[in-house]
């Protein structure tokens, strides 16, 4: 079974700064998908950014990134130009890429984020 | 476009009420799943379905039951309430893609969640 493991709870960071939170996974699969997930205090789950494994290229979406290192199973976010509004906790999340079959998440257990003046 | 309409939004129990949790969504999409979110941990999956008639259990199916009678709703059924089931209940749903590889286009094997169900069950 594939397991999600966040190990920072809680991350501070002032505004404008960046910050990178980190996940690590575990997996037997060669194929697969890693996700970040923010929930801010409304609790709607929003979609931040996406991995294929495949793909050597890490994923950028505007001031997010990743740090995708496959054999160290590793699968980092970095928030660049931090605002008060990236304030929320965040997942990390794997899904199988077996085509045609559902995109069962694994989560991690989350990190908190908070954004100072 | 509603997305994923999850209902209600607040509900408390007592300990051996039976309710249902309603989820909706109006994106024809195929896959549908219930996620459970206790106190500072993340979601593990409950159930899923892959297509109307079809359901399979996840994580911790113990003490629920669903069915997918439509492509659009995906009803979760809690049975014999207990305090273990105080939680936040996530709906989601995401499209499926037939083709080989790992090479799906962006929209795919992404879940679009509801808003979230807080259930209480003293």
């Amino acid at each position: 079974a594939q397991t999600v493991t966040q190990s920072q709870p809680e991350m501070s960071v002032q505004e404008a700064e960046t910050v990178t939170l980190s996940c690590t996974y575990d997996t037997s699969e060669s194929d697969y998908y890693l996700f970040w997930y923010k929930q801010p205090p409304s609790r709607q789950m929003i979609l931040v950014i996406r991995q294929e494994a495949y793909k050597q290229q890490n994923a950028t979406e505007n001031r997010f990134s990743v740090n995708f290192q496959k054999a160290a199973k590793s699968f980092s976010l970095k928030i660049s130009d931090s605002q008060l509004g990236d304030a929320a906790m965040y997942f990390c999340a794997y899904s199988t890429s077996r085509t045609g079959t559902a995109s069962k998440l694994t989560f991690g257990t989350g990190t908190r984020l908070q954004v100072t003046l | 476009n509603a997305g994923v309409t999850q209902t209600p939004k607040f509900r408390i129990l007592k300990i051996g009420q039976s309710m249902t949790l309603q989820c909706a969504q109006d994106m024809n999409h195929n896959y549908m799943y219930w996620y459970r979110q206790d106190p500072g941990m993340g979601l593990k999956l409950i159930y899923y379905s892959v297509g109307a008639g079809i359901t399979d259990k996840g994580e911790v199916p113990n003490g629920y039951n669903v069915s997918r009678s439509t492509t659009e709703d995906f009803p979760l059924r809690l049975e014999l309430a207990a305090p273990s089931q105080t939680s936040v209940y996530f709906c989601a749903s995401s499209t499926s893609f037939i083709g080989r590889g790992a090479h799906l286009p962006s929209g795919a094997n992404v879940l679009t969640f509801g808003a979230g169900s807080r259930l209480t069950v003293l």
